[in-house]
C-alpha cells in the first residue's frame, strides 16, 4: 500500500517549457487536491477534484491546468512554466467518512512526498 | 476570507518539556481542523483531525483543542523529545464540500537534547 505517490521528485524547466506532474493514490479515495508550497506561505491549493470526472479551481490556479484521468490519478499541468511557479508542489487525497451517531464526517488527508520544481 | 495564522514561527525547548502550539483562524464557521506535522524535505502526515462540533483530540503525548467561536485552535505536546522537531501545520476545512483545506503558514519546533 504505496499511499500516495507522486513524479518527478524533482525538476528544473526553462521559462516557457512545459510539463506535467503525475500523482497517484492506492487508497480508492474520491477526492485528490494538488497544492503549491512556498516559503512563508504555507500551502495554497491550486485545484482539487472532489470525485473522477470533477475538477474545480483553488486558491491559486492561474497557470495551470489539471486532469483527473482516473479515480487514482491527478494530474498537473504547466503549459509555460514562469519562475513564480517555482515551488514545491505536494498531492493529496481524502475520503470523507460518516460515522458516528451525531453523524460527523472524518476527512483526513493523506499527502505525497512532493515535487521540486525550478523554473529558471 | 478566511485566514490562518500561527504564531509563533519557530520555537526551541528543551527536551522533556511540555509546550503549546498555537492556530487563529478569521471566521469560525468551519468544517473540521486538522494539525500536520511536516519533517524537512518531506510530505506533510496527519497527526489530529477536530470536527467543528468536537472540542478536543488526543493521540499519544498530542492533544488538539478547538474554540470554534474564539477561532483558536491549540497542539499541546507533553514530554517533548527531538524527535518532535519538525514544523506543524494547522489547516482548517471552511466547508463540507470537497475537503478544501485552508493552512497556516506553520511553526518550526527544534526540541533540543
Amino acid at each position: 500500500n504505496a499511499g500516495v505517490t507522486q513524479t518527478p521528485k524533482f525538476q528544473v524547466l526553462k521559462t516557457g517549457q512545459s510539463m506535467t506532474l503525475q500523482c497517484a493514490q492506492d487508497m480508492n479515495h474520491n477526492s485528490m487536491y494538488w497544492y503549491r508550497q512556498d516559503p512563508g506561505m504555507g500551502l495554497r491549493l491550486i485545484y482539487y477534484s472532489a470525485s473522477e470526472g470533477t475538477t474545480d479551481k483553488g486558491e491559486v490556479p492561474n497557470g495551470y491546468n489539471v486532469s483527473r484521468l482516473n479515480k487514482r490519478e491527478f494530474s498537473l499541468r504547466l503549459e509555460s512554466a514562469a519562475p513564480s511557479q517555482t515551488s514545491v508542489y505536494f498531492c493529496a487525497s481524502s475520503e470523507a467518512i460518516l460515522s458516528g451517531r451525531a453523524g460527523s464526517w472524518t476527512d483526513t488527508q493523506y499527502f505525497g512526498p512532493g515535487t521540486r520544481l525550478t523554473v529558471l | 476570507k478566511q485566514e490562518v495564522t500561527q504564531i509563533p514561527a519557530a520555537l526551541s525547548v528543551p527536551e522533556g518539556e511540555n509546550l503549546v502550539l498555537n492556530c487563529s483562524f478569521t471566521d469560525s464557521a468551519i468544517y473540521n481542523l486538522q494539525w500536520f506535522r511536516q519533517d524537512p524535505g518531506k510530505g506533510l502526515t496527519s497527526l489530529l483531525l477536530i470536527q467543528s462540533s468536537q472540542r478536543e483530540q488526543t493521540s499519544g503525548r498530542l492533544n488538539a483543542s478547538l474554540d470554534k467561536s474564539s477561532g483558536r485552535s491549540t497542539l499541546y505536546i507533553a514530554a517533548s523529545q527531538p524527535g518532535d522537531s519538525a514544523t506543524y501545520l494547522c489547516a482548517v476545512g471552511p466547508d463540507n464540500q470537497g475537503g478544501k483545506l485552508i493552512f497556516g503558514q506553520g511553526t518550526e519546533l527544534s526540541v533540543k537534547p
